[in-house]
């Protein structure tokens, strides 16, 4: 019963420095997405994807990129890493298509930009 | 810029007294759903509201929302130490369910 999972759970980069974040949802679902959460902010989308093959941009996309590998899989380049990225960062998938709306999260990933 | 605004940023109550935590926003909605999140952990879906319904329970959980006002509110009944949580509200305004969260509110249940 794995869920949402993301790798890694805490990274430490240096300014300038490239690194990849991985999810992988084992629900089948369609839609999957990336947000960040910062201190006071709640959680702002950062890009997300309403079905394999399709990505879109949300409310923060700069300065990231995103790669719908397949149905299952979901990442979330920083190809640059800047101390503005400091985050936390979450995977979530959904089923919107069989009227589940509702977000199912991974566990986040702890980065901090140096 | 935040859709959902949380009213209060904290709460602090004993256990068995009732929490209660509002929720605002700025354009009209699909749905409103409520999170909650553990310290360290990622967010659980609480409860789903939609536009076109006006109260919701879920076992010790009601959840109101005014879309003439433009708020929502989440109500824990005979809370427990384990309540303990950040809630968040969020809600769908262009379909596609991408939420917008809002701030939070960080409740501490004390035995």
């Amino acid at each position: 019963n794995a869920g949402v999972t993301q790798t890694p759970k805490f990274q430490v980069l240096k300014t300038g420095q490239s690194m990849t974040l991985q999810c992988a949802q084992d629900m089948n679902h369609n839609s999957m997405y990336w947000y960040r959460q910062d201190p006071g902010m709640g959680l702002r989308l950062i890009y997300y994807s309403a079905s394999e093959g399709t990505t879109d941009k949300g409310e923060v996309p700069n300065g990231y990129n995103v790669s719908r590998l397949n149905k299952r899989e979901f990442s979330l380049r920083l190809e640059s890493a800047a101390p503005s990225q400091t985050s936390v960062y979450f995977c979530a998938s959904s089923d919107v298509f069989q009227g589940n709306e509702k977000l199912f999260f991974g566990s986040g990933t702890q980065l901090s930009v140096l | 810029s935040q859709q959902g605004e949380e009213d209060p940023q904290a709460l602090s109550i004993q256990e068995g007294e009732n929490a209660t935590m509002n929720c605002s926003y700025k354009t009209s909605i699909n749905n409103l759903q409520w999170y909650r999140q553990n310290s360290g952990r990622g967010l659980v879906h609480l409860i789903l509201i939609r536009s076109n319904e006006r109260e919701k329970h879920s076992g010790r959980l009601r959840v109101t929302l005014d879309t003439s006002k433009k708020s929502s509110s989440l109500l824990i009944t005979a809370s427990r130490a384990a309540d303990t949580a950040s809630y968040f509200c969020a809600n769908d305004t262009g379909g596609g369910n991408k939420l917008t969260f809002g701030t939070g509110t960080q409740l501490k249940v004390e035995l």
